[in-house]
């Protein structure tokens, strides 16, 4: 299993252009997850999926998109880039929202926006 | 707004001293509390998910408790080592689906 995967690594945009993060796992998890990391503020929660064709807000949503229409995969979309949104993104999976399972995390996608 | 609080932000020991840092988290609508480990450069790992009050988890030199009436856990480790060193993170899993990591706790060992 390649487990969660995550792509590009590093990315940089201007201002005001739009992008796609990929995520993919492998495991057929059905919890799928994305979170921003910036200095100080720990993990923040941007959207989350229980199941393909579900998905639902965490706590910094605004100016991301995503959708989930496979099992397999969990893009974010960044619909018109600014500077607040430099930050290092983590994708993570789990079995199911009802599992007390552990999550998995990706390697991460380092993202600046000038 | 869901809080997560983890103390101390940062703790700096010597190598053998043991330690302990602490999550507190809502005690209404709980589901599972996580402690995650993070090294610089790396991504999270699990170390524990624990789910039942007064649950106790250990794994090696590192074991957690767990108080979901009062709403928090403790993180300890016997016998600190330097490669201990990392970010401690620990995630309130709510009954609607979303985990809410704390800040973490940042633990350097000194050999």
């Amino acid at each position: 299993n390649a487990g969660v995967t995550q792509t590009p690594k590093f990315q940089v945009l201007k201002t005001g252009q739009s992008m796609t993060l990929q995520c993919a796992q492998d495991m057929n998890h059905e919890y799928m997850s994305w979170y921003r990391q910036d200095p100080g503020m720990g993990l923040r929660l941007i959207h989350y999926s229980v199941g393909a064709g579900i998905t639902d807000q965490g706590e910094v949503p605004n100016g991301y998109n995503v959708s989930r229409s496979t099992t397999e995969d969990f893009p974010l979309r960044l619909l018109s880039a600014a500077p607040s949104q430099t930050s290092v993104y983590f994708c993570a999976s789990s079995y199911s929202l009802n599992s007390h399972n552990e999550q998995f995390f990706g390697p991460g996608t380092r993202l600046t926006v000038l | 707004i869901l809080n997560v609080e983890q103390s101390p932000q940062s703790l700096h020991v010597q190598e053998g001293d043991s330690t302990n840092f602490t999550c507190s988290f809502p005690s209404s609508n709980f589901y599972a509390l996580h402690w995650y480990r993070w090294e610089t450069a790396k991504s999270p790992e699990a170390l524990f998910v624990m789910t039942l009050n007064g649950d106790e988890k250990k794994k090696g030199r590192i074991s957690a408790t767990l108080n979901t009436k009062e709403g928090y856990s403790y993180l300890y480790i016997k016998g600190s080592q330097p490669e201990d060193s990392a970010t401690y993170l620990c995630a309130f899993h709510n009954q609607g689906g979303k985990l809410i990591f704390g800040q973490g706790t940042e633990l350097s060992v000194k050999p």
